[in-house]
């Protein structure tokens, strides 16, 4: 069966700019997670969705930073006024179900971002 | 607070065994474990619960110190395959959601 699939795989962009990288969970998958991995780190918790609302934003660093899930199945990162220093790996991971029901995460291989 | 990983890297030969530790300052509810190979999605390995549960696959062995607030994952018998960066990921609450907070890896490497 299909995996959690990320687009595009890989994104350079300049300094500035604005960008979308999206995320397609496992069908029927109700919980979805955007971290962030920079080289040599483990992921970073950005957001967490459960259905269509984000249930917790905390680890979104600031307010350049926007996520949304409109239909409960695929979700959009977006980044405003990109800096040098949002240049990472962004991992989608979804799971059957969150809340009090600790599981597997099931990742994507990620959206590399590089800010010139 | 993001847990602490020890070692940072290891090399092993194939058949070796290797342990990799797990720390954090806080009380956890559950502890979970992930692989991920260079350039590939972090894979799930194990979770292991407040009270003793452990969720994963059969022939990954884990521990789970409450008191201590520490995790170990035991890797026996290491084989090629078992190469790549660990990370452990941890959860303070049950109602964490599986909101992760991951320590910053230990990178494994077996040579025949």
């Amino acid at each position: 069966g299909a995996g959690v699939s990320q687009t595009p795989s890989n994104k350079v962009t300049e300094k500035g700019k604005y960008v979308e990288l999206r995320c397609d969970p496992i069908s029927g998958h109700t919980a979805l997670y955007w971290y962030r991995q920079s080289l040599g780190q483990g992921p970073e918790f950005l957001i967490y969705f459960q259905g269509t609302g984000a249930a917790d934003d905390s680890g979104l660093p600031n307010d350049r930073f926007f996520a949304v899930r409109p239909e409960g199945s695929v979700s959009t990162l977006k980044i405003q006024r990109t800096e040098r220093g949002d240049s990472a790996v962004y991992l989608c991971a979804s799971s059957p179900s969150g809340g009090a029901n600790t599981g597997e995460l099931f990742f994507g291989e990620g959206s590399r971002l590089t800010v010139l | 607070q993001q847990p602490v990983q020890s070692p940072q890297a290891v090399i092993l030969r194939e058949g070796e065994d290797a342990v990799i530790n797990c720390s954090s300052s806080k009380a956890l509810y559950s502890v979970h474990w992930y692989r991920q190979k260079h350039g590939e999605a972090p894979v799930f390995l194990m979770i292991l619960l407040k009270g003793g549960e452990q969720k994963g696959h059969e022939k990954i062995s884990a521990s789970f110190n409450e008191k201590k607030q520490q995790s170990s994952l035991y890797l026996t018998a290491s084989q090629l395959s078992y190469s790549g960066t660990y990370f452990c990921g941890t959860e303070r609450s049950v109602n964490a959601g599986n909101m992760l907070t991951f320590g910053g890896g230990t990178r494994l490497m077996v040579k025949p």
